[in-house]
């Protein structure tokens, strides 16, 4: 689907212990999202970047960071994993952000127990 | 900041035309309206996006209000594949797509 993989696709964790994933494109789009997806809440974006090494906060970026030393990978981190960040995760891509199409990868489930 | 008010559900039958409303008063006269679907456990899936004229394209067509504070998402023959959750979207100050709940689509055989 648009040339974006996400990985991994489900994962359980512990409270407290840190957390990776990763998002990998083929379409070399400038843009890349993270967003969390909780019933009742919809989609939230946590964290954009609009190029290698350059990264912005969304609204719901508390307790995540992120990076991007490749055009083609963003990598989302919780650095000690918490019980309210038990959600499904989205990466998107896309070129121009307002003008452009956002393809996004089938997301990741993430459970912290 | 980038508010769109949409319908929570609608029923359509299959095989019938159905229109997907949308609000958003407080939108500015250069961003986009994206419309994006999300089927049962699948990330969403881009749909249409216009900013004064109506579009078309093989998925669906994209009605807009004259003075662009509402739209309309037109499917002209429903299937049972295009129950889903329909979202309208316009960027936010950062250029990001802010979602909001959507209008759950359901389609009956």
């Amino acid at each position: 689907d648009a040339g974006i993989t996400q990985s991994p696709r489900h994962k359980v964790t512990e409270t407290g212990t840190p957390v990776t994933l990763r998002c990998h494109q083929t379409e070399n789009h400038r843009y890349m999202y993270w967003y969390r997806q909780d019933p009742g809440h919809g989609l939230r974006l946590i964290h954009y970047s609009y190029g290698v090494k350059d990264t912005d906060k969304g609204e719901v970026s508390d307790g995540y960071s992120v990076s991007r030393s490749k055009t083609e990978d963003f990598l989302l981190t919780l650095e000690s994993a918490t019980s309210s960040q038990t959600s499904v995760y989205f990466c998107a891509i896309g070129g121009d952000p307002y003008n452009s199409p956002l393809h996004f990868g089938n997301g990741t489930r993430l459970t912290v127990t | 900041d980038a508010k769109t008010t949409q319908p929570n559900s609608m029923e359509s039958n299959e095989e019938e035309p159905v229109h997907l409303p949308c609000n958003h008063s407080t939108i500015s006269g250069t961003d986009y309206i994206h419309w994006y679907r999300q089927l049962p456990s699948q990330g969403p899936e881009y749909v249409i996006h216009g900013l004064t004229s109506n579009v078309n394209n093989r998925m669906a067509s994209l009605a807009i209000a004259e003075d662009r504070k509402s739209s309309t998402l037109i499917l002209h023959r429903a299937t049972l594949r295009d129950a889903a959750v329909y979202y309208c979207i316009w960027s936010g100050s950062q250029g990001n797509l802010i979602f909001g709940k959507g209008t759950k689509l359901s389609v009956k055989p």
